[in-house]
């Protein structure tokens, strides 16, 4: 079993709707980070989070340290968005464990 | 500048070449990473370098060579590749790597292609 498990891990959904995808990990950590990976570029952190909730535009992450698991929400989708999310865990050193990705399709 | 620039993009290489990806960062991040990534996995560790020295070596077989030559500047260097070695090869920096604590934010490359043939 990984260390690091998303749901799921494909996901299309149509422009506006509301998407949710799930991380849960079973090491303690001291960090969570959200990235995305569009196909065939490189990686963009989207959150650092340790704690509590994050907003930046139409994307909020949250952090449950006690239950082991993170969301990351995109409201109002849009075809942009598509792309690979990525959730990965650190533990005492910034060396990252990567969850398997969720690949998202918005379609317009 | 929050930018980890990766050179070239794309690298074509035979099996008895030598080639040398690039990295480089001005953040002043004293941790720089490279990660291997095959289609649709996640991306694997191979080489951590922290304040110039090298911390990790996740094992990597020895075709494959790091270097650091300073702290904004990470090389890797390729020699005798198998078509197998083909993937996206990924640098990473971030501002320390024994942190200890919540961590610091990692910044990622564009990535470099490698097709060996």
């Amino acid at each position: 079993k990984n260390e690091v498990e998303q749901s799921p891990q494909n996901l299309t959904a149509q422009e506006g709707e509301f998407i949710t995808i799930n991380c849960s990990y079973s090491v303690g950590i001291s960090a969570l980070h959200w990235l995305q990976q569009h196909p065939g570029g490189g990686i963009v952190s989207l959150f650092m989070l340790s704690s509590g909730k994050k907003k930046h535009g139409r994307l909020i992450a949250t952090i449950n340290i006690q239950e082991k698991h993170s969301s990351l929400h995109i409201t109002a989708s849009h075809p942009r968005d598509s792309a690979v999310y990525i959730c990965a865990v650190k533990r005492d050193t910034d060396k990252l464990i990567f969850g398997t990705g969720t690949r998202l399709q918005v379609f317009p | 500048d929050t930018e980890v620039t990766q050179t070239p993009k794309h690298l074509v290489m035979g099996m008895t070449n030598k080639k040398s990806l690039k990295c480089e960062q001005h953040m002043g991040h004293r941790a720089m990473y490279w990660y291997k990534q095959k289609a649709k996995k996640p991306p694997e560790l191979m080489f951590v370098y922290s304040y110039e020295k090298l911390s990790i070596n996740e094992s990597v077989p020895s075709r494959f060579s790091p270097e650091c030559p300073n702290s904004s500047l990470l090389n890797l260097h390729l020699h005798a590749l198998q078509p197998e070695d083909s993937a996206l090869y990924l640098c990473a920096s971030s501002q320390e790597f024994l942190g200890g604590g919540p961590g610091t934010e990692a910044f990622f490359g564009q990535g470099t292609r490698l097709t060996v043939v």
